[in-house]
Order: C-alpha cells, then sequence, then structure tokens
C-alpha cells in the first residue's frame, strides 16, 4: 500500500501523560498536513509543511503540540501533558507538490483518547 | 475567514435511488475551490468532486455531480444511483486559492449518509 499511512491508530492514555504519533506520506508528496477531527466535526486545520519547513501552524495549535518533519520525509506531533479535551481523531494527508488544487491524501487517522 | 455549514447531520437513502445533499459557504474570497470528500467508516477521507469557483460549469464525476450556485453560496452533491458503498459520511469543503492556503481545507460538520438495501 502506497498510501498515507498513520501510527499507532489508536491511543489511550491517561491525562498529564505525552503522547506522539507518527505519519508516513505518500513518497513523492512534499506537502504534508495535520488536521484534527472531532467526533461529529469536520476535521480542522493544525499545521502544513512543506518539505522540512513548517509553513503555517493553526491558533489551534497550542504550546503543548509539536510537529516536526526532519527530513522532510517523515512526520511526528507530539502532544505533551495531555488533556481530555485532545481526545480526538488526529488525521494527516499529504499532497504532490505541483498546483494549489486542494486535493489532499488523508491517511486513516490516529485516534487518541485521554483518559 | 470562510465557513462552510452543512444544515443535514443525516440522511438516507435506498439503493439505485438518488440523494442530494446540501452546503452553504461564506466567503470574501472571489477564487477558490469547493469540493466533497467522503469518509467511509473506519477508513480514510477521499475526494469525491471538485468544482473551480470561476467555472460556471457544475462537476461531475460518473454518479456525482454538484449544483453550484455561486451568487447563493451554495453548493449541493447529488449522488445518483445510489450504492450500498456509497454509505460514509460526507463533508463539503473550501479552500481559497492563490498565497499560502495550500492545503488549509475548511470543512462543514459533515453529513452521515446511509444507503439502504
Amino acid at each position: 500500500d502506497t498510501g498515507v499511512s498513520q501510527d499507532p491508530r489508536h491511543k489511550i492514555t491517561k491525562r498529564g501523560q505525552n503522547v506522539t504519533f507518527r505519519c508516513d506520506p505518500i513518497s513523492e508528496h512534499n506537502r504534508l498536513y495535520w488536521y484534527r477531527q472531532t467526533l461529529g466535526q469536520g476535521p480542522e486545520f493544525l499545521t502544513y509543511f512543506q518539505n522540512e519547513a513548517q509553513l503555517e501552524k493553526s491558533r489551534l495549535l497550542s504550546d503543548r503540540f509539536s510537529a516536526e518533519r526532519p527530513k522532510g520525509s517523515f512526520s511526528t506531533l507530539e502532544i505533551q501533558r495531555t488533556e481530555q479535551g485532545d481526545s480526538a481523531m488526529y488525521l494527516c494527508a499529504s499532497s504532490p507538490p505541483t498546483g494549489n488544487t486542494g486535493e489532499l491524501f488523508f491517511g486513516e487517522g490516529s485516534r487518541l483518547t485521554v483518559l | 475567514a470562510q465557513t462552510v455549514t452543512q444544515s443535514q447531520p443525516e440522511m438516507s437513502v435506498q439503493e439505485a435511488e438518488t440523494v442530494t445533499l446540501s452546503c452553504t459557504y461564506d466567503t470574501s474570497e472571489s477564487n477558490y475551490y469547493l469540493f466533497w470528500y467522503k469518509q467511509p467508516p473506519s477508513r480514510q477521507m477521499i475526494l469525491v468532486i471538485r468544482q473551480e469557483a470561476y467555472k460556471q460549469q457544475n462537476a461531475t464525476e460518473n454518479r456525482f455531480s454538484v449544483n453550484f450556485q455561486k451568487a447563493a453560496k451554495s453548493f449541493s452533491l447529488k449522488i445518483s444511483d445510489s450504492q450500498l458503498g456509497d454509505t460514509a459520511m460526507y463533508f463539503c469543503a473550501f479552500i481559497r486559492t492563490g498565497g499560502t492556503s495550500y492545503g488549509k481545507l475548511t470543512f462543514g460538520q459533515g453529513t452521515i449518509l446511509t444507503v439502504h438495501p
């Protein structure tokens, strides 16, 4: 399968713990995005990378959140000192280098449950 | 800022019938794309259809077509000959073109569509 892959698919953690999610985009895609989707809602944009550069961050991305894409390939999203409000599906998506058509290729998501 | 509103939380349709999902949006931008994305249960979201705002002709993709009313800021999705595999959450989404808007989609709340045999 050469689609966007995310790991882990599910994570249950206790409040106050740190969690990290990984995203492997489609190999020829240089653009990578993180979105957050809460139950019954549409995804909300968190951040965008072009190659290794983080070009945009949403105000939703508080200081406890950090995203990296060190070599312009896979990306990680870390949440420190998790809170119950962080419970959500974290979606990764990628897109190719040409154009701005808005077509994103999504992974299946990483579901976080904070107890 | 843009907003996208889907006023139908849930819809159902019989197999082989036609269903229309509604979407309205608000923006001051003149150049943008609109999309319908499909999210099947426990599977990744995929693009169903895209409409460029500068095009008057409504987009079609096989059984899927849109009714784009730019002045009314309305963008509905029609699914003809519904199939069981169409069961999914459907999201309407907006992106402005140009600048640094790459991949920064604004989604509606979604409509759960169930196709019954």
